[in-house]
């Protein structure tokens, strides 16, 4: 079944740190761009960083820049987002979404995983 | 600046049809864009992308109903009989090197 899962969400002072997790399966991760998207409560969609099949090359939006780090392990099948120095502001469902192969466009996403950042 | 504009909310009856808009800012015409539903309390569903010329690649499963096309800097999703399903938030996607811009999405309302 080809599906991702995400996990490593939960409540976190700000300051601090936390890392995400999205485990792929039921297709060949090794060959596809991978990104994370978050939703923060009742907005909309804000994409947050993406990075090429053999993590060569990452991308970030404006307000995670510095301070958040995407990452892939292709020997597990998993994707990361290492999240440093935390804001409130980071509060949000955060989905890994898998490409499709020859473009950016994103084409199946993950259940997500929340993030509560507050004191 | 690459921006996609959406209208905020849409509303159609059960069994019409209805057209939601994409529009993808000045000097940006010729992207594709990809249209995601998410459904009341679940996380966004790939629908289909769209390209100028209004050829479309759909996600597995998605019914005949929903379809899309295009014309210059807008790109359409057509959703035809409508079912109580539908009422979702809609969010189209577009993307260049190293960035990727989502619009501020659409709530339809199945009345």
């Amino acid at each position: 079944q080809v599906q991702l899962v995400e996990s490593g969400g939960g409540v976190v002072q700000p300051g601090r740190s936390l890392r995400l997790s999205c485990v792929a399966s039921g297709f060949t991760f090794s060959t596809y761009g991978m990104h994370w998207v978050r939703q923060a409560p009742g907005k909309g969609l804000e994409w947050v960083a993406i990075i090429s099949s053999d993590g060569s090359d990452k991308y970030y939006g404006d307000s995670v820049k510095g301070r958040f780090t995407i990452s892939r392990d292709n020997s597990k099948n998993t994707l990361y987002l290492q999240m440093n120095s935390l804001r409130v502001e980071d509060t949000a469902v955060y989905y890994c979404a898998k490409d499709d192969g020859y473009s950016y466009c994103m084409v199946l996403w993950g259940q997500g995983s929340t993030v509560t950042v507050s004191s | 600046q690459l921006v996609l504009t959406q209208s905020p909310s849409a509303s159609a009856s059960l069994g019409a049809s209805v057209k939601l808009t994409c529009t993808l800012s000045s000097g940006h015409s010729n992207y594709a864009v990809a249209w995601h539903q998410q459904q009341p309390e679940k996380g966004p569903r790939y629908l289909m992308k769209v390209n100028i010329d209004g050829s479309h690649i759909k996600g597995d499963g998605i019914p005949d109903r929903f379809s899309a096309s295009s014309s210059g800097a807008e790109r359409y999703l057509t959703i035809s009989s409508l079912q109580s399903e539908d009422e979702a938030d809609y969010y189209c996607q577009t993307w260049g090197t190293g960035i990727q811009v989502f619009g501020g999405g659409t709530k339809l309302t199945v009345l």
